[in-house]
């Protein structure tokens, strides 16, 4: 398959247990967030977004924090499953002159261990 | 059902020869854009579309061209131009203030 990234952060985790992915954002004028989880050979696929007028949202087995004051982003999965092993990149956006701006971090590398 | 495809998968060009990717969207959204990505490295931006007939680069332009002739399609060019060609790209695409839509990517080996 594809490789995503050789260097990544790498976070292992038993399966069963919950899993926190971090990312930090650059821009203050960011309003909306994004986390994509990235399968070898596949393109990225849309987990959960987060608009800047909340702190926490909610899907099936995922949570996203985000935490304005520090520019920090969480993504947490529940009870972390072999399938959810793949690379997680959080993604940034803010208008610009030219339309909407997407910045995407470098990604995290989950690992479940059996 | 509606999505993002890009062809071909694998491509393969010997250096000095320019070659072109597809990316075409049945999900009816104005904008388009092309990423690239490398090893250990996000995604960066190359070009990208808000509308048809209109286009901007991205973060790293440089060697590559676009055309956005219809709305459902927005092909890419790599050019000989491009000191280092050879990656994995992404197109993708949005409407409005939402989420990127993404293919499932090209992967160029340039020799």
């Amino acid at each position: 398959g594809e490789s995503v990234g050789l260097h990544l952060p790498t976070l292992s985790v038993q399966e069963g247990d919950n899993s926190i992915i971090n990312c930090a954002y650059s821009n203050s004028a960011s309003d909306y967030f994004i986390w994509y989880k990235q399968e070898s050979g596949k393109g990225p696929q849309f987990i959960i977004d987060i608009r800047s007028n909340m702190d926490k949202r909610q899907g099936q087995r995922v949570t996203v924090l985000l935490n304005k004051t520090v520019k920090h982003l969480s993504l947490q999965i529940a009870a972390t499953q072999p399938g959810d092993s793949a690379v997680y990149f959080c993604a940034e956006n803010y208008l610009h002159n030219y339309g909407q701006n997407f910045v995407f971090g470098p990604g995290t590398r989950l690992s479940v261990l059996p | 059902d509606g999505g993002i495809t890009q062809s071909p998968k694998y491509l393969f060009r010997k250096e000095g020869q320019n070659v072109t990717l597809s990316c075409e969207q049945n999900l009816n959204h104005d904008a388009m854009y092309w990423y690239r990505q490398d090893p250990g490295q996000g995604l960066r931006l190359i070009y990208y579309s808000q509308i048809v007939n209109d286009f901007q680069k991205g973060d790293i332009a440089e060697g590559y061209s676009v055309s956005r002739e219809k709305k459902e399609s927005f092909p890419l060019t790599v050019t000989s131009a491009q000191k280092n060609p050879t990656a994995f790209y992404l197109c993708a695409s949005s409407m409005g203030n939402s989420p990127l839509h993404f293919g499932n990517g090209t992967r160029l080996t340039v020799t």
